[in-house]
């Protein structure tokens, strides 16, 4: 697997706690993203990143905002979790130059709001 | 906006047969097109994937086709194995972003 990381891989919070999800490469890629896993929608983007301070919506993004301080770190924060963001959480890099666009994805972060 | 559609969403063969599993995009501009296999409790993982200057490309026993005409893409698996039971996506990727199809859960019956 490529040098992806997650932290933390499970959590358990409350409706209405702030949440912050990390991921990690190692692979020094330029693109950065966070999905949602649910059952019957698939993997649905809430952003991306495609240069340090430089990130974007998906079709997701409402209730959820990232930051990208340096290359190798993306974190997905939830401000006030809700319970309908229980879900699993994909983070994913890419190259995307030239002939790459080849896309790997972290072991995933499953989070539980009660 | 974009998306991918994906089907069936479910799909049951005999060990040995084969499986196809059809997607159709709406971005012309896409052009590249992976497909992902996911076991139960893991990451998805590049299984093949196709660009659009290809119509047909083939690793062993997966091949995928393309028709940018009628933006369609297929993923064949020939003589499925009971390993190859698995959900699978497929995606389009546009400008920056990945539009992946709802998923296929394939069973390959022994």
């Amino acid at each position: 697997d490529a040098g992806i990381t997650q932290s933390p891989r499970h959590k358990v919070t409350e409706t209405g706690t702030p949440v912050t999800l990390r991921c990690h490469q190692t692979e020094n890629h330029r693109y950065m993203y966070w999905y949602r896993q649910d059952p019957g929608h698939g993997l649905r983007l809430i952003h991306y990143s495609y240069g340090v301070k430089d990130t974007d919506k998906g079709e997701v993004s409402d209730g959820y905002s990232v930051s990208r301080s340096k290359t190798e770190d993306f974190l997905l924060t939830l401000e006030s979790a809700t319970s309908s963001q229980t879900s699993v959480y994909f983070c994913a890099i890419s190259e995307s130059t030239g002939s790459v666009d080849e896309q790997f994805f972290g072991p995933g972060t499953r989070l539980t709001v009660l | 906006g974009e998306n991918v559609e994906q089907h069936p969403s479910t799909l049951s063969v005999q060990e040995g047969d084969s499986a196809v599993i059809k997607c159709t995009y709406s971005d012309s501009a896409s052009n590249y097109f992976p497909w992902y296999k996911q076991e139960l409790g893991k990451r998805p993982q590049l299984i093949i994937d196709i660009r659009s200057n290809v119509g047909e490309k083939k690793d062993q026993r997966i091949a995928v086709t393309l028709n940018k005409t009628a933006k369609h893409f297929s993923l064949h698996i020939t003589e499925t194995q009971p390993e190859d039971s698995a959900v699978y996506f497929c995606a389009a990727l546009g400008t920056y972003k990945y539009i992946f199809g709802t998923g296929t859960r394939l069973k390959v019956l022994a």
